[in-house]
């Protein structure tokens, strides 16, 4: 156990569909990273947020955006839907440069 | 194409040692890291290297880095059914973990 816990657990989409993933973090822990984790592939960047700003991004578009709140919780955010979004999306805290700790993930399945 | 760059399979037979090697690109990362995925889930850190160490172990795990080379092994003595999992090697850049594709480890009796 980690500490970190992520909602919904499985989601089912279609294309063209709006989708919001949670992520609370480990207690603690002001800053939060999201990564995309495709079938059979490691999991890739795509942004982090600290002290509720972005302050890194990985390389993906603009329909991929997120939140962080006061309590340090966030959510990732993806519009406009496509097929290629279906993956495992991680999210992991970590206080200052310490280690990273991540979640057990949300499976996005985009029909 | 990925920075970090892993074997995709390894066969063990249970009671033998597993070694999962690594190659890296960024030679100013500061950590090197080892995380375990079970099916379906998500990603337990293993163990961690600083970067000017060769050699870490932590119980049945046992890390070398070769800086020169930039290649990491992570070496599972006295491999268990319970390590079927895929591992992970990741370099870290700034913020940012950048992970190989994994290594599939299936433990046979």
């Amino acid at each position: 156990e980690t500490g970190v816990t992520q909602s919904p657990t499985h989601l089912i989409k279609t294309r063209g569909q709006q989708v919001t993933l949670r992520c609370s973090s480990q207690s603690g822990h002001n800053t939060v990273s999201w990564y995309q984790q495709a079938l059979g592939q490691g999991p890739q960047f795509i942004f982090q947020y600290y002290r509720e700003e972005e302050n890194g991004r990985g390389n993906f578009p603009p329909r991929f955006s997120g939140l962080q709140f006061p309590n340090y919780s966030s959510e990732l955010n993806v519009n406009a839907l496509e097929l290629d979004d279906s993956a495992l999306y991680l999210c992991a805290s970590r206080s200052g440069s310490d280690t990273q700790y991540f979640g057990p993930g949300t499976r996005l399945t985009v029909l | 194409g990925e920075d970090v760059e892993q074997s995709l399979f390894l066969s063990v037979r249970e009671g033998d040692s597993s070694v999962i090697n690594c190659t890296y690109t960024d030679s100013s990362s500061t950590y090197l890291y080892w995380y375990k995925q079970e099916p379906g889930a998500g990603l337990q850190l293993l163990t961690y290297i600083f970067s000017n160490m060769d050699m870490k172990q932590d119980q049945r795990l046992t890390v070398l880095l070769n800086k020169k080379d930039k290649h990491l092994s992570l070496r599972i003595a006295d491999t268990q059914t319970g390590d079927s999992a895929i591992y992970f090697c990741a370099e870290i850049n700034d913020y940012k973990l950048s992970f190989g594709a994994g290594t599939t480890v299936t433990v046979r009796a």
